[in-house]
């Protein structure tokens, strides 16, 4: 099957720095990808929509300029939190949709904000 | 009401049991609904989708949709210990959901098989 690779799988940073996390669909090519957000024992929540060559879609609360989202092809989507803080500290997930409609996950990545 | 809608649990039932876990949904319009099983620390696999009324069947997962009251759910026959993680309802919004791609979950169940 279709596969979605999402790096780093863990990161710790300092509050206040910028981490970048990558989303790469690997043999097929993702028009659109999603980045979700899970704080632990609780579900998943998209956070925006991503597609390639336009701005991303933020769901509602969402800050845009503190979540940059950059699809600059279709086979790689970043997110890159700005100015990290704790509560930011969260496992981040990106989907990718093949042209069948699948939606495929990443592995995710654990963000810890210190 | 949450748009989707799960028995947070911890549902528990020993080995070789039949697990079912259960979900509502708030959108009339919903036309697909997934079924994703997630383990500590790792990100959602699909294991069942279903799109019309009735009882789909996979190996040993079973999905069933009642559209008209608005819920699914999946049932595990012959529960495995290797079973034991979070199930996560999903459903895309809306009746043109199943091309665009975003997915609403609900807060998932845990479930525990145990030996």
């Amino acid at each position: 099957g279709a596969v979605v690779s999402q790096h780093p799988s863990r990161v710790i940073c300092k509050s206040g720095t910028s981490v970048k996390i990558e989303c790469r669909s690997l043999d097929f090519q993702a028009t659109t990808m999603f980045w979700y957000r899970q704080f632990p024992k609780q579900s998943l929540m998209l956070m925006a929509t991503s597609n390639e060559g336009s701005k991303a879609t933020y769901e509602q609360g969402v800050e845009k300029d503190k979540f940059l989202i950059n699809h600059a092809s279709l086979t790689l989507s970043t997110l890159t939190v700005t100015s990290a803080h704790p509560e930011d500290s969260s496992f981040y997930i990106c989907s990718a949709r093949d042209l069948k409609q699948t939606k495929f996950f990443g592995s995710g990545t654990q963000l810890s904000v210190l | 009401q949450k748009e989707v809608e799960q028995n947070s649990g911890p549902l528990s039932v020993p080995e070789g049991a039949i697990a079912s876990l259960n979900c509502t949904y708030s959108d009339r319009g919903s036309q697909s609904f997934f079924w994703y099983r997630q383990y500590s620390g790792k990100s959602p696999e699909l294991i069942m989708s279903i799109y019309s009324n009735g009882d789909k069947e996979d190996g040993r997962f079973t999905a069933q949709l009642n559209k008209a009251s608005q819920y699914v759910s999946l049932l595990i026959r012959d529960s495995q210990p290797s079973d034991s993680a979070t199930y996560l309802c999903a459903i895309p919004p809306g009746a043109g959901g199943t091309s665009y791609g975003k997915l609403t979950f609900g807060q998932g169940t845990i479930l525990t098989v145990h030996p």
